[in-house]
């Protein structure tokens, strides 16, 4: 079975260029989450869909982050334009809310390096 | 809020001994889950295994165990017979069962280094 698919691996951008992070969920997981990694920190949600819904956002930038879900399988994420503080690990995740405690499984992360 | 408490920013161990990882946790949601995640440095992160606050018996997957101690609010991981390729950062995390309780809540994590 497929993981979770993410790219680009790596990104480097000077700091006012938009970027784009693309994820691939493992197939059959309705739920796709988007987190920031921080160095030395653990990660933190920036964005959940169920299905093609975004139902808790509530920790995304959207001054300069955006996000979408389209059909309810790939996701991508948008930074317009990007910061120096930007600079991190993006990791997208997934799960099947089912049964069970619904583990979240994880991409390789996009790290983005803004100068 | 939850909150994760990872003491541990490294942790060295001789390669085939046992190892415990630490973790404390923090919430007032009365039911939730405990995972912990390796992440080597490819960067994927790796669910290892999950402890349900009502579970009776400590869970166990191969060489991980998790020694949960409800009343110290604590969800310590032990891996048996370390190997090599256990060097990585281990995450503890958190689900509540409140809103938003599909969040999982991150500890900052700890590096664990096995010594041939």
């Amino acid at each position: 079975e497929a993981g979770v698919v993410q790219s680009p691996r790596y990104k480097i951008i000077e700091k006012k260029q938009p970027v784009a992070f693309w994820c691939n969920p493992i197939s059959g997981h309705n739920t796709l989450y988007w987190y920031l990694q921080n160095l030395g920190q653990g990660p933190e949600l920036l964005i959940r869909y169920e299905n093609e819904e975004a139902v808790d956002d509530s920790q995304l930038p959207k001054d300069r982050f955006s996000a979408e879900r389209l059909k309810g399988v790939d996701s991508t994420l948008k930074i317009q334009p990007a910061e120096l503080g930007d600079s991190a690990v993006y990791l997208c995740a997934s799960s099947f809310d089912g049964a069970g405690p619904d583990e979240q499984y994880f991409g390789p992360g996009t790290r983005l390096t803004v100068t | 809020a939850q909150k994760i408490t990872q003491t541990q920013p490294g942790m060295f161990v001789q390669e085939k001994e046992a190892v415990t990882l630490d973790c404390t946790y923090d919430t007032s949601d009365p039911s939730y889950g405990l995972f912990w995640y390796k992440q080597p440095s490819s960067g994927e992160m790796i669910f290892l295994i999950y402890q349900g606050s009502y579970d009776q018996q400590n869970a166990t997957e191969g060489r991980y165990s998790l020694n949960f101690q409800k009343a110290r609010k604590s969800a310590n991981l032990v891996i048996s017979a370390s190997q090599l390729g256990d060097s990585a950062m281990y995450f503890c995390a958190m689900r509540g069962s409140g809103a938003g309780s599909y969040q999982l809540t991150f500890g900052k994590g700890t590096k664990l280094s096995v010594i041939p």
